[in-house]
């Protein structure tokens, strides 16, 4: 019963370096997502995906760029970090959507990113 | 464009003392609201997910209700345990997968 996993848990950047933050979920939602939470703030979409195969940017795309490449898994990649992105980043998934089916959302433990 | 507006930003409550945290939002078609609660240092934790103006769910001391134009959550004599951030989001129609959420209100409740 693992839901959402995210990995890694905790990372410490040099500028101008490049990461990959891994995320998969094995409850077979179409929808996944990528968040970032700044210190007393609410989440704040980065990048989405509908279904496999598909990306579209959320609220503050900048500097990321991601991968869906399965049903299961979607990747956020940094590709030149900066301080800016030391961020706590959120993995999450959307069971079904429509109140038919009762739509909820399902978060991962979250990945404590520092840019030095 | 979807926006999401949580007040107050901040609420101190005495244990005992009911409250209400708002979440307005201007969506073109509602899919879905949903209520979640933070821990420092967790993630967030399921609690509601409204979809039609009239709406009502509630759990244990909160309730949460929902109109055209924005949804309360609800706490009855609240606990110190039910310190916490409190994130609402929202699930617009335009774009069925795109959740947005808003900035949160962080509540203390005192013994």
């Amino acid at each position: 019963n693992a839901g959402v996993t995210q990995t890694p848990k905790f990372q410490v950047l040099k500028t101008g370096q490049s990461m990959t933050l891994q995320c998969a979920q094995d409850m077979n939602h179409n929808s996944m997502y990528w968040y970032r939470q700044d210190p007393g703030m609410g989440l704040r979409l980065i990048y989405y995906s509908a279904s496999e195969g598909t990306t579209d940017k959320g609220e503050v795309p900048n500097g990321y760029n991601v991968s869906r490449l399965n049903k299961r898994e979607f990747s956020l990649r940094l590709e030149s970090a900066a301080p800016s992105q030391t961020s706590v980043y959120f993995c999450a998934s959307l069971s079904r959507t429509g109140q038919e089916f009762g739509n909820t959302i399902y978060f991962g433990e979250g990945s404590w990113l520092t840019v030095v | 464009e979807d926006q999401v507006t949580q007040s107050p930003e901040a609420l101190r409550l005495q244990e005992g003392e009911s409250s209400s945290l708002n979440c307005s939002y201007t969506v073109s078609g509602l899919r879905g609201l949903f209520w979640y609660r933070q821990d420092p240092g967790k993630g967030p934790e399921f609690l509601f997910t409204l979809y039609s103006a009239g709406e009502e769910k509630e759990k244990e001391r909160l309730k949460a209700t929902l109109t055209k134009k924005e949804s309360f959550l609800h706490i009855t004599a609240p606990k110190p345990e039910d310190s916490a951030t409190y994130l609402c989001a929202v699930q617009a129609d335009s774009s069925a997968s795109k959740i947005i959420f808003g900035s949160g209100t962080r509540l203390s409740i005192r013994p």
